[in-house]
Formats: C-alpha cells, structure tokens, sequence
C-alpha cells in the first residue's frame, strides 16, 4: 500500500536552534518527492522538489535530502526563525496511475518557533 | 502571493443552504485541482480540470459539484452539505497535467457547515 509517513507530528524548538523532519514512504513506482510549507490560514507552498537522482537540494535555510534506496527524506531547517512556525508536508509522486492515484501526501509536521 | 486566488476565505453555511466557492488563477496553467483538508487528516485530491475538462473525479460525493468555465477559473458548487464537510478547501493550479510540474495553492476556503 502506497504511504507517506511524517515524524514527529508536532516539534517545539527555540529560535535559532535547528530542527530535523522526517518522512517516510512505500510509494512506488517513485517519481519524485516534494516538501511543502504551509502557514496557519493560508495554502501550502512548495520548497523543494527531488526527483530519484537527487540526494540533497537545499532553498535558503531549509535543506531536503532523499534516499531512495531507504525511502527516506528529511528536510533541515538551519537557524530556525519565529516565521518558520508552519506545517511542513511531504508529498510523494508515483511513476504511473492516474493523476488522483499518483500523489501521496503526509500529514504534516506542525512546527512551532519560540523566542 | 502565489498567483491563485481564493473566495470566500471563510464560510458558514447550513445543511440546506447553496453556496459556491471561487478559485481563480492568474499564472496561466492549464491544469486545476480542489483540495480538502480536515484536521490532522492528509491533503484529499477531489477534483482535476485540465483546459476545462474534468480530467479526474475521486470518490467525492454528489452534493460537491465542479464547474470549469475557462482554464483560469475554477468552482465547487455545494449544497445540502454535512457538518462532516467542514475543512478547509484548497485550490491549486499547475502548468499540465503531470507529475513533474509543480502546483501552486491558493490560501482556501474555511467552510463550516452547521
């Protein structure tokens, strides 16, 4: 069964700090795999997008890596700032299906910044 | 800004009210999609348009109905809804139909249905 799984589910870290979030899946044919922001009200907005032969793509101060061989990624969030309090979601593209059969979403890790 | 706008942002509507929300898209793509999102639930697909045709239709009830009027604009139709429809709907654009290219969201509707 094709899955997208996200730990931890919610994280509290101080401003400035650093910050790891995980995300696991089986989907497969894999296509590529995207990590999204979204902030409280508003619509998810993409960060970065990896395809198989990528290992690592980095946008500013997050950095996303994939192991494709594991089925895992991570997004990396150095120097953490109040603004970065959001929902993070991995969403995973199949190789093939239909359009509603090829994404997968995660439910999100709820990040929140403190001062 | 995205580029895909959103109306209503907020909804409140009972069970045997008709209402409709907008999406509208100012990036030129040919593909858009609706979006639910409940609580601690992932992103539900519901519907796919490409140049104005449904592309796809997920198991989604028949009291949601889709309307395409042209590749920039994009409708969901509802009425006699359940207190179990309030989410938060989301539309997206992205230039094709296809798994490479990325999607844009708008900020969403907030429906609740009493």
């Amino acid at each position: 069964k094709n899955q997208v799984e996200q730990s931890p589910q919610s994280l509290i870290i101080l401003e400035g700090k650093n910050c790891t979030l995980q995300c696991n899946y089986t989907v497969s044919p894999f296509s590529n795999l995207r990590w999204y922001k979204q902030d409280t009200g508003r619509g998810p907005v993409s960060l970065t997008i990896m395809t198989f032969s990528e290992n690592t793509k980095s946008n500013g101060r997050y950095t996303a890596t994939l192991d494709a061989d594991t089925k895992q990624s991570s997004l990396h969030i150095t120097a953490s700032q109040l603004s970065d309090s959001a929902s993070y979601i991995c969403v995973v593209s199949a190789d093939r299906g239909s359009t509603l059969g090829r994404l997968y979403f995660g439910r999100g890790t709820q990040l929140t910044v403190w001062p | 800004e995205t580029g895909v706008t959103q109306t209503p942002r907020h909804l409140v509507m009972g069970m045997t009210n008709k209402k409709s929300l907008k999406c509208e898209q100012h990036l030129g793509h040919n593909a858009m999609y609706w979006y639910k999102q409940s609580a601690k639930k992932p992103l539900e697909l519901m519907f796919v348009y490409s140049l104005e045709e449904r592309v796809e239709n997920n198991s989604v009830p028949s009291r949601f109905s889709p309307e395409c009027p042209n590749s920039s604009h994009l409708f969901l139709h509802l009425h006699t809804l359940q207190p179990e429809d309030s989410a938060l709907y989301l539309c997206a654009s992205s230039q094709e139909v296809e798994r490479g290219y990325e999607q844009y969201f708008g900020p969403g509707t907030r429906l609740t249905v009493t």
